[in-house]
């Protein structure tokens, strides 16, 4: 089936410096999302991204997130500067279409952690 | 906002039995409800996508229940084999603007 993936698929980093993970999303995808998971804790929604732009965040998605795609690369979430917190692993998503009942397509996770 | 209560954390099954997970969710208004499945290594899997006016769904090997009245949704193992082990999680949304609820996931080990 339809695959998405990340890079890489660990890390691990001193605090206060920058991260970029990366999402190569189904290819014909349009919507792209980051999810978090703290060890131990659900998956929780952190932003979704469509046309260049950030259309949805949570609460989650901190001043030193950011969230881009130029020209069709890689979709990346990068956090700067990293914090102790920030350790979890990431999801990145992708779908066709926007809106309620369009299927998700996950990656493997990027687990990210901060030292 | 939504919150979805997933358990049990961790199900052992004998190959050949049946197994069920349960979602509890909050939010009445949430009407699309899905099963993800992890294999270790693996992303998520999507294993049925639910909407709320249908409430027995069959797949391969499992059925999902969606029981609006209670706000529970189930995943019923039916002859777990060896291939089912992984981690399930419960999904819910009302609008994928604001993203999916997941519950906390099922580890499910099938064992000869």
């Amino acid at each position: 089936g339809p695959k998405v993936l990340q890079i890489p698929s660990h890390q691990i980093i001193d605090m206060g410096q920058m991260v970029t993970l990366n999402c190569d999303p189904v290819s014909n995808h349009l919507y792209f999302y980051w999810y978090k998971q703290i060890l131990g804790q659900q998956m929780e929604f952190l932003v979704n991204f469509y046309n260049g732009k950030v259309m949805e965040k949570s609460k989650l998605f901190k001043d030193q997130f950011s969230v881009e795609r130029p020209d069709g690369s890689y979709f990346t979430l990068k956090i700067q500067p990293t914090a102790l917190e920030d350790s979890a692993v990431y999801f990145c998503a992708s779908s066709y279409a926007g809106g309620s009942g369009n299927t998700l397509y996950f990656g493997e996770g990027s687990r990210l952690i901060v030292v | 906002g939504e919150q979805v209560e997933q358990r049990p954390p961790h199900l052992s099954v004998r190959e050949g039995d049946s197994a069920v997970i349960i979602c509890t969710y909050t939010d009445p208004n949430s009407y699309y409800f899905f099963w993800y499945k992890q294999e270790p290594g693996a992303g998520l899997q999507l294993l049925m996508k639910v909407f709320s006016s249908t409430e027995i769904n069959e797949g391969q090997g499992f059925t999902v229940l969606l029981n609006k009245k209670d706000k529970q949704l189930s995943l019923n193992l039916t002859a777990a084999h060896p291939g089912d082990s992984a981690v399930y999680f419960c999904a819910v949304s009302e609008d994928y603007a604001q993203g999916l609820t997941f519950g906390l996931g099922t580890r499910v080990s099938v064992f000869p």
